[in-house]
């Protein structure tokens, strides 16, 4: 069964260093997307991707961060800058949704990846 | 806005119990989707249900079961004769259709320990 997958599992930074989260969506999804949980927190959605571009960001989603499809598997999640408060699991997901259509008909499964726990010291 | 309530921080049952799990959601849309995943101590996120606004069915699925009632806007989970295994922590979750894509709102989650 595809699957969604993320690298690395564990990612240990400095602060103020950059790092790049990595994430390949299943293959012939078209909707990407990025959600955080901070440690005892809730999910929260950071991002969607579309089209190589992005479709809706959250206000946590700052200059700090920036998402890319750099090749026709890869999805990627850079945070410029880490602060301690970056510390997360990340998690990556995608979707095929039809961008033709809108409403219930248009639902696809959202799958979630494993995601990537970051630990900023 | 969409917004998703689970009152319940956290939960303890005895082994063999049935346990509810509440989850009140909000949304000014017509058509969405609510689900429950699961998140074992491991850290990844299971999926159990999904269901559309057009379906109150309740449903079963072994031990567990959702009553969804769009009138009081609540999505419960029950668990029958809980056990160890479902010890974790569950999020209830909502997603507007109205876009051609879903983002999902979670709920601050249930952490549920069920003691042998």
């Amino acid at each position: 069964e595809p699957e969604v997958t993320q690298t690395p599992s564990h990612q240990v930074t400095q602060m103020g260093q950059e790092v790049i989260l990595r994430c390949v969506p299943i293959s012939n999804h078209l909707y990407f997307y990025w959600y955080r949980q901070i440690l005892g927190q809730k999910v929260e959605f950071l991002v969607s991707f579309y089209n190589n571009e992005i479709s809706e960001k959250s206000e946590i989603f700052d200059d700090q961060f920036s998402v890319e499809r750099p090749d026709g598997s890869n999805f990627t999640l850079k945070i410029r800058s880490t602060k301690l408060e970056d510390s997360a699991m990340y998690f990556c997901a995608s979707s095929y949704n039809n961008p033709r259509l809108a409403g219930w008909s248009s639902y696809n499964e959202q799958f979630f990846g494993p995601g990537t726990r970051l630990t900023v010291l | 806005a969409q917004k998703v309530t689970q009152a319940q921080t956290e939960i303890s049952v005895v082994e063999k119990e049935d346990v509810t799990l509440d989850c009140v959601y909000e949304t000014r849309d017509t058509t969405y989707y609510l689900f429950w995943y699961k998140q074992p101590p491991s850290g990844e996120l299971v999926f159990l249900i999904r269901r559309n606004s057009f379906d109150e069915q309740n449903e079963i699925s072994g031990r567990y079961s959702w009553n969804f009632q769009k009138s009081t806007s609540s999505f419960n989970f029950t668990i029958t004769a809980s056990q160890v295994v479902d010890s974790a922590v569950y999020f209830c979750a909502l997603s507007e259709a109205a876009k051609g894509y879903q983002k999902v709102t979670f709920g601050t989650g249930t952490k549920l320990q069920v003691i042998p």
